[in-house]
């Protein structure tokens, strides 16, 4: 049972343009989100994160969305460049749950210069 | 400063071997996870340690598998008898806070091949 699931294995988009990652999650438990990027061979780097008490966050050319009700968040990459191409997680985490961190199963993102 | 390292960055073991695979956290840091990555997916919990004491082993696919952080700094996650199921990506995660929420920062992981 995906708790965390990233419906979109994969997303191609011209450079400059925005990129759009979405993620839907079904614990209601849920009450803090993540975005991980990760390059081949590199462990995951921390982007951005989101409380639920929240329903954006933004840092430079990242946003991210968070629509509880929908139970589904997505990150915003304006304007998007070719080292932005990666792998990209999303993550969740309960209170109550040692922090422990839920992942999706990842979309790779291609950003064509 | 210094971001989490591991131990070796690849791994290659017969079935059947035991393997260990090391953690150094970020200095200070109080928390620090273990998780697996198989391929294609995202990676999965296998283990939670505030300080020395282990808090959280409920994500350990079975009892060949065993962690522990003696002083609350470096980690170490033993697999006995290794299978070839095992074969996965093991990273390690470091938080600062002690029961609080903040960012985990991950090392570069460690790939393990069992034949």
């Amino acid at each position: 049972d995906q708790q965390v699931k990233q419906n979109s294995p994969s997303l191609s988009v011209q450079e400059g343009r925005i990129s759009i990652l979405n993620c839907d999650y079904t614990n209601s438990m849920f009450d803090y989100f993540l975005w991980y990027k990760k390059y081949p061979a590199e462990g995951p780097t921390f982007l951005i994160s989101i409380s639920s008490i929240k329903d954006k966050n933004e840092d430079g050319r990242f946003t991210v969305f968070l629509n509880k009700s929908a139970k589904h968040l997505s990150l915003h990459i304006v304007p998007s460049q070719p080292g932005d191409s990666a792998v990209y997680f999303c993550a969740a985490s309960a209170m109550d749950s040692s922090y422990k961190l839920i992942f999706g199963s990842g979309t790779r993102l291609l950003v064509r210069p | 400063g210094a971001g989490v390292s591991q131990s070796p960055r690849y791994k290659v073991a017969k079935r059947g071997q035991d393997v260990a695979l090391r953690c150094d956290p970020i200095s200070g840091h109080v928390s620090l996870f273990w998780y697996q990555q198989a391929l294609g997916q995202g990676p999965e919990f296998l283990t939670y340690f505030q300080n020395e004491a282990q808090l959280d082993k409920s994500g350990l696919p079975s009892d060949r598998f065993f962690a522990e952080r003696p002083e609350g700094s470096v980690s170490t996650l033993k697999i006995q008898r290794t299978q070839q199921e095992d074969s996965a990506v093991y990273l390690c995660a470091s938080s600062a806070p002690a029961g609080g929420r903040d960012t985990q920062y991950f090392g570069p992981g460690t790939r393990l091949t069992v034949l």
